[in-house]
């Protein structure tokens, strides 16, 4: 079955670069997302990448895509401290002929130390 | 639009009652998501609906989890009875149509005693 992996916590300074990685299973994947959850909310789109592209940049956002080893990462440029919550990678995979189930990854805690 | 509505935001309730949570998607959306979060498992798929359909429940845990879509502007998950291991916060999001964004409520945090 589809699997999404990401490592747990991450700790940056502020100012610095951070880039939280994930790995998929499914190589049928169309999208990839990557979504932020902030504390007491719901999830919200930060970004996404058609499979066919191996890169997008969208302001301080850059993602990353390597198909062939079916890794995803986001890079946030110049991090705040309002950047500290739980990041998601997410794919999108078939089911039934219809590109609709989003399997999401455990999620990384950005920690943005001041 | 008001986003994604879900109710209770909090519940707490005992071993062996019944709950329900409810959800009502985003009007105009046709695809509506059922999640469930923990620290341990992080975000698990419990069951999605395309047009009021359900299309695929495997990631409901047992017999005990049931969910409805009666029509396009309402969706309920019921535990019965509920155990101390379902304590979770649900999510309900809705989408568009695929693979268009996807939008969260904020949210019922059960906690079963």
């Amino acid at each position: 079955g589809e699997d999404v992996e990401q490592s747990l916590f991450l700790s940056v300074r502020e100012g610095d670069s951070s880039v939280i990685n994930c790995t998929y299973t499914d190589s049928s994947s169309t999208y990839l997302y990557w979504y932020k959850q902030e504390p007491g909310a719901g999830l919200q789109l930060l970004t996404y990448i058609f499979s066919n592209m191996d890169m997008k940049q969208d302001q301080r956002l850059t993602v990353l895509l390597n198909k062939k080893d079916k890794h995803l990462s986001l890079r946030i440029a110049d991090t705040q401290t309002g950047d500290s919550a739980i990041y998601f990678c997410a794919e999108s995979s078939r089911y039934g002929g219809a590109t609709n189930k989003l399997i999401f990854g455990t999620g990384t805690l950005l920690a943005v130390q001041p | 639009d008001a986003g994604v509505i879900q109710s209770p935001r909090h519940e707490v309730t005992e071993m062996g009652q019944e709950v329900t949570l409810r959800c009502k998607p985003i009007s105009g959306h046709n695809s509506l998501f059922w999640y469930r979060q923990t620290m341990m498992r992080g975000l698990e798929l419990l069951i999605y609906f395309n047009n009021n359909v359900p299309i695929d429940d495997s990631g409901m845990p047992e017999d005990r989890f049931s969910a409805k879509m009666p029509n396009a502007s309402f969706s309920t998950l019921k535990i019965q009875p509920s155990e101390p291991r379902d304590s979770a916060v649900y999510f309900c999001a809705s989408r568009e149509g695929a693979p268009g964004e996807l939008f969260f409520g904020e949210g019922s945090r059960l906690t079963v005693l």
